[in-house]
C-alpha cells in the first residue's frame, strides 16, 4: 500500500522568512497530493492541492511542487507570519480511496 | 461557506462504556469517512462510505467499533466497549468529487479520552 514519508518533523522559522516542507511517497498509482494545515484543537483544513498532471500550484504565499518521476512533492510558504504557525500534513490518494497522511511537522513562526 | 459537523467536541469516558460519535457532512457530498488521529500523528482511516454502503472498512476493528449511515447522509461511529488505547481524536470528512479527484473537508473532530 501507499507509503507518505514527511520531512522535518519540526520546523522554527522567523517572521517574513519562507518555510519549504517536503514530503515523497511510494505507490504510483496516487494522482492527488494535498496539503492540510491543522490548529491545535481542530480539524485539518485543506489549504492547496496538486494532481498529477500539475507540476507547481501557486495560491498568494503558498506555493506546491510535484515532481511525479522522484515521487516527490513540496509545500513552500513564503513571507512567513505568526498565523501560519501549525502542524501541516501532506497526503497521497489514488482515486475514490481515502487519503495516506505524513506524520506532520510543527512549523513555529517567530516575531 | 458549508462545513462537516461533529458531536459531541469532547467526550470523556470509562474503559468498557459505550461511547458514540456524530457527523453530518457538508450536503451534497456522497462520500464520508472517519479518521482516528492519535497525538503527533497523521489521521488513519477507520472506514469510508459511499453513499449508505461501505467502500472499505479494513482498517476498523470490527470487534469493538461499529459505523452506519443508513439514509446516505449522516453517520455514527461507535465504541463498545472503549478500551484506553481508544484514546484520539476521532475526524469526520466528506469529500466531493471535482475532476475526477475526491476533494476531503474535515470536521472539528471529538476529543475522546478514556480513564
Amino acid at each position: 500500500g501507499e507509503n507518505v514519508e514527511q520531512h522535518p518533523s519540526t520546523l522554527s522559522v522567523q517572521e517574513g522568512d519562507s518555510a519549504v516542507i517536503k514530503c515523497t511517497y511510494s505507490d504510483s498509482a496516487s494522482n492527488y497530493f494535498p496539503w492540510y494545515k491543522q490548529e491545535l484543537g481542530k480539524g485539518p483544513q485543506l489549504i492547496i492541492d496538486i494532481r498529477s498532471n500539475v507540476g507547481e500550484k501557486k495560491d498568494q504565499r503558498i506555493a506546491v511542487t510535484l515532481n511525479k518521476t522522484a515521487k516527490h512533492f513540496s509545500l513552500h510558504i513564503t513571507e512567513t507570519q505568526p498565523e501560519d504557525s501549525a502542524v501541516y500534513f501532506c497526503a497521497a490518494q489514488q482515486a475514490g480511496t481515502a487519503l495516506i497522511f505524513g506524520k506532520g511537522t510543527t512549523l513555529s513562526v517567530s516575531s | 461557506e458549508a462545513e462537516v459537523a461533529q458531536s459531541p467536541r469532547y467526550k470523556i469516558t470509562e474503559k468498557s462504556q459505550a461511547v458514540a460519535f456524530w457527523c453530518d457532512p457538508i450536503s451534497g457530498h456522497a462520500t464520508l469517512y472517519w479518521y482516528r488521529q492519535i497525538l503527533g500523528q497523521g489521521p488513519e482511516l477507520l472506514v469510508q462510505f459511499q453513499d449508505e454502503s461501505v467502500v472499505d472498512d479494513s482498517q476498523l476493528p470490527k470487534d469493538r467499533f461499529s459505523a452506519e449511515r443508513l439514509k446516505g447522509v449522516d453517520s455514527t461511529l461507535k465504541i463498545q466497549p472503549a478500551e484506553l488505547g481508544d484514546s484520539a481524536m476521532y475526524l469526520c470528512a466528506s469529500s466531493l468529487v471535482v475532476a475526477g479527484v475526491y476533494e476531503q473537508y474535515f470536521g472539528p473532530g471529538t476529543r475522546l479520552t478514556v480513564t
